[in-house]
């Protein structure tokens, strides 16, 4: 089976633009979550989804906003960037009861100049 | 959820075991203890898992105190391939469906040596 993809691999964006990461889940997974991972820091939680809902959001600006599509790919959009956005953006997919055991994907490095 | 201490770094000889420790002095009798581990520029990776009992698979071991209040992971004979960081991370059962993220501190770096 294929683990959760993401892309783009690698971006270069310009202060003040909008940028927009993909992922998708390891089939059969209905739970989609985003992390921020800056340099020398532990991944930070953004948001979760399971079947289309938010389940859940970290303590990001609303320039962060994410959706999930009817087959549990999902989408993170960022507004206005800032060159602090500058970061791997890590997707994980979990089938979403339970457990905490989350997969991640090779995640999508950002790169604001 | 209960906060984490672990050392920052850590070096382990290769073959040799690597015993990694967190400290979760504040857990809950309901929380769980979760271990990942980031190799350099990849996502990070589900190791294993406990409540009270030791735990065994074919990643690691988990060894957890009667209080609960500390735990250490084992790889019983370290290879190069697992110098990475690796996150103790404690977390309640979510009763809520899909609403299992994972708060991540700053973990312990393991340097394997050959």
């Amino acid at each position: 089976d294929a683990g959760v993809t993401q892309s783009p691999t690698h971006l270069i964006k310009t202060r003040g633009q909008h940028v927009t990461l993909r992922c998708s889940p390891i089939s059969g997974h209905k739970s989609v979550s985003w992390y921020q991972q800056v340099l020398g820091q532990g991944p930070q939680f953004i948001f979760q989804y399971y079947e289309k809902e938010e389940r859940g959001r970290g303590n990001f600006p609303d320039r962060f906003s994410a959706r999930q599509f009817p087959n549990y790919s999902s989408e993170l959009n960022v507004n206005a960037l800032l060159l602090g956005d500058s970061a791997l953006y890590l997707c994980a997919s979990s089938p979403g009861t339970g457990t905490y055991e989350q997969y991640f994907g090779p995640g999508t490095r950002l790169t604001v100049t | 959820d209960a906060k984490t201490t672990q050392p920052p770094s850590m070096d382990c000889a290769e073959g040799r075991a690597a015993n990694l420790p967190c400290n979760h002095s504040t857990i809950s009798g309901n929380e769980y203890v979760y271990w990942y581990r980031q190799i350099h520029s990849q996502g990070p990776q589900y190791i294993i898992h406990g409540l009270k009992n030791n735990e065994t698979n074919e990643m690691a071991s988990l060894i957890i105190t009667e209080d609960r209040k500390s735990s250490t992971l084992i790889l019983p004979h370290a290879t190069l391939r697992d110098t990475a960081v690796y996150y103790c991370i404690v977390r309640v059962p979510s009763l809520l469906p899909g609403a299992n993220n994972l708060f991540f501190g700053t973990g312990t770096r393991l340097t394997v040596i050959p």
